[in-house]
């Protein structure tokens, strides 16, 4: 157990609608990360956070978006689904800077049908 | 862009075998990581080098960086059931804030 958890562990939607995804981080880390993993693309970072505000953007597409909240959780917001979106949702969370280990959660599956 | 090759993408092999893994980059690493991931969780950071030319033990694993910092390799020995997993590579990119992942060795070591 990371001390990362992620809910819902799994998400079935159809094309078009929105979901949220929701990160609760290791006690006392700052920095969360999201990533993708697909089966043709690999795991690819998306974004991160640290303490509140966004502080680094990897291959994150424009109809997503994420933010942190005061109490340190992260939520990932997917909208205009695609099939192209089915895939896991990682989130990560490291005590201040990506050289810190980043622990990552169970994931969350999402599939779009 | 940066491209990160992992060979090779799948390996089975019998309980009690060694095998090595392998990381290349197309572009001088800035931190290397290694990751094992395993069905239905989360990768598991397993090393982190930064300096060319260096070796690092964990238990039955070693992991070497290459001089030039764009290769690397995991060696297992005698390797278990329990090492079977998807072992990933990534870099973290420059500035440390982009980071980049191989598409992943798939190991499965039959007992």
């Amino acid at each position: 157990d990371s001390g990362v958890t992620q809910t819902p562990k799994h998400l079935i939607t159809a094309t078009g609608q929105r979901v949220t995804l929701r990160c609760s981080p290791r006690s006392g880390d700052l920095s969360v990360y999201w990533y993708q993993q697909s089966l043709d693309q690999g795991l690819q970072f998306l974004i991160q956070y640290y303490n509140g505000e966004e502080r680094a953007k990897g291959n994150i597409l424009e109809r997503f978006s994420a933010q942190q909240f005061p109490d340190l959780h992260s939520e990932l917001n997917l909208s205009s689904l695609e099939l192209g979106d089915s895939a896991l949702y990682f989130c990560a969370s490291s005590p201040r800077r990506p050289t810190d280990t980043q622990y990552f959660g169970p994931g969350t599956r999402l599939t779009v049908l | 862009t940066q491209l990160l090759e992992q060979s090779p993408q799948f390996l089975s092999i019998q309980e009690g075998e060694n095998l090595t893994v392998y990381c290349n980059s197309s572009s001088v690493f800035s931190s290397l990581q290694w990751y094992r991931q395993e069905p239905g969780e989360g990768p598991v950071l397993l090393v982190t080098v930064v300096t060319g030319g260096e070796v690092k033990k964990l238990k039955r694993l070693t992991f070497q960086f290459g001089d030039a910092r764009k290769d690397s390799s995991l060696h297992i020995t005698a390797a278990q059931p329990g090492d079977t997993g998807l072992y990933l590579c990534a870099d973290l990119g420059e500035n440390n804030n982009d980071m980049r992942f191989g598409a992943g060795t798939r190991l499965t070591v039959k007992p």
